[in-house]
């Protein structure tokens, strides 16, 4: 069945340093790749999204990049603030309907001051 | 209140009981979600709704029952759940295209 891999599970940079994760999906028809953060007790939230006709997107510090031949699709935080520590889940659509996602399990990125 | 709201926040309930989580959104929205959060593992889509009919169901348990009587509302009732079923049941909302989708606080569940 459909299935998103996500990796690393856990992370920890320093403050100012650079963090990615990086995401594979397995179903060919997906064309739509949001990011949601989750900070400790609070809901996620969609930071930045990317859908198959783009190959990257930028949002200040924050960048998607999308090769859809692969099949993967990475999150960039650049600058990184001890604010950016969170849990962050990619997504993929499936099933032919954009608004149908699967998650990957989640990476936990710890910023340290 | 702005955005997706659900009630309880918190709820504790014994495998014979019946209850129901309930979900509501303030963004005119025509999509309603559930999903499941349970540790070490990622979010479960469990329903889908669309323009109020029921478009997606992913094997979800029976003891689980989704109701969403209009766009605005949506609701999951529960019966005779298991230990394993506590767990953080989130809601969220979108525009059928339009595919963010805007989550609630969530429920926190522990069925005893």
């Amino acid at each position: 069945g459909e299935n998103v891999e996500q990796h690393p599970s856990t992370l920890s940079v320093q403050e100012g340093d650079s963090a990615v994760i990086k995401c594979t999906y397995s179903d060919s028809a997906s064309n739509y790749f949001p990011w949601y953060k989750q900070e400790l007790g609070k809901r996620p939230q969609l930071i930045i999204d990317i859908r198959s006709n783009v190959g990257e997107k930028k949002d200040q510090r924050i960048a998607v990049t999308l090769n859809k031949t692969a099949k993967h699709f990475s999150l960039h935080i650049t600058e990184t603030q001890p604010e950016d520590s969170a849990v962050y889940f990619c997504a993929a659509s499936f099933g032919g309907a954009t608004n149908k996602l699967i998650f990957g399990t989640g990476t936990l990125l710890a910023v340290q001051p | 209140e702005t955005g997706v709201t659900q009630t309880p926040r918190h709820l504790v309930m014994g495998m014979t009981n019946k209850k129901s989580l309930k979900c509501e959104q303030h963004l005119g929205h025509n999509a309603m979600y559930w999903y499941k959060q349970s540790a070490k593992k990622p979010l479960e889509l469990m329903f889908v709704y669309s323009l109020e009919e029921r478009v997606e169901n992913n094997s979800v348990p029976s003891r689980f029952s989704p109701e969403c009587p209009n766009s605005s509302h949506l609701f999951l009732h529960l019966h005779t759940l298991q230990p394993e079923d506590s767990a953080l049941y989130l809601c969220a909302s979108s525009q059928e295209y339009d595919n963010e989708q805007f989550f609630g606080p969530g429920t926190r569940l522990t069925v005893l």
